[in-house]
């Protein structure tokens, strides 16, 4: 089954703990996305990958830091985290640019306190 | 700001009616998709529909898409109980650079189908 598989779906943690968030897909897709939604401002794109070792900001890419070692893995990694960073976490795949679907993980409900 | 927006805010029918949602947006576009989303989970997408078509059908889903306006309408028709869900418009941005497939998210339309 095509899918995209993030974990934690829950996370609570404090201030300043350095935390990952993984994401994996299995189709083969290209590019990857965060996302973070928060209430009244939709879905709004963190960081993205291209392939293997290329990763770009999105608009809302400060105090996040992202890696693509592998072509199927796409980790979201808070350093420190502060509580702004309260909010529910999408990873996104598509196959590639131009007209194709993303396939969205289940999401991770984070909370720092 | 790029985000999108979408009207109405939130929608409550009856089954059996159809339910419209709106959504407007600001640059110029290669797709505009519809997604769905049921409390808290992933989104699922519905439908495509491509910067040179107009409309598009999927089942008791019709999409109209006005490029001059920068607009489009998602229809639901007959709906039914299990289409209680939010309903997000996303648009591929027409961009000079490759931007890893990025959309941009409206925010979004709570739909309430009561039985």
């Amino acid at each position: 089954e095509a899918q995209v598989t993030q974990n934690p779906r829950y996370l609570i943690t404090v201030t300043g703990k350095k935390l990952t968030v993984t994401c994996s897909q299995n189709m083969n897709h290209e590019y990857m996305s965060w996302y973070r939604q928060d209430p009244g401002l939709g879905l709004r794109q963190i960081y993205y990958s291209m392939n293997v070792e290329v990763t770009d900001k999105g608009d809302v890419p400060e105090g996040y830091k992202v890696s693509r070692k592998e072509k199927r893995n796409f980790p979201l990694i808070l350093e420190s985290p502060s509580p702004n960073q309260t909010s529910l976490y999408f990873c996104a795949s598509t196959r590639g640019e131009g007209n194709t679907e993303a396939f969205f993980g289940q999401g991770t409900r984070l909370t720092v306190v | 700001s790029q985000q999108g927006e979408e009207d109405p805010q939130a929608l409550s029918i009856q089954e059996g009616e159809n339910a419209t949602m709106n959504c407007s947006y600001k640059t110029s576009i290669n797709n505009l998709q519809w997604y769905r989303q049921n409390s808290g989970r992933g989104l699922v997408h519905l439908i495509l529909i491509r910067s040179n078509e107009r409309e598009k059908h999927s089942g008791r889903l019709r999409v109209t898409l006005d490029t001059s306006k920068k607009s489009s309408s998602l229809l639901i028709t007959a709906s039914r109980a299990a289409d209680t869900a939010s309903y997000f418009c996303a648009t591929a941005p027409r961009l000079g650079y490759n931007q890893g497939g990025k959309l941009i998210f409206g925010q979004g339309t709570e739909l309430s189908v009561k039985p």
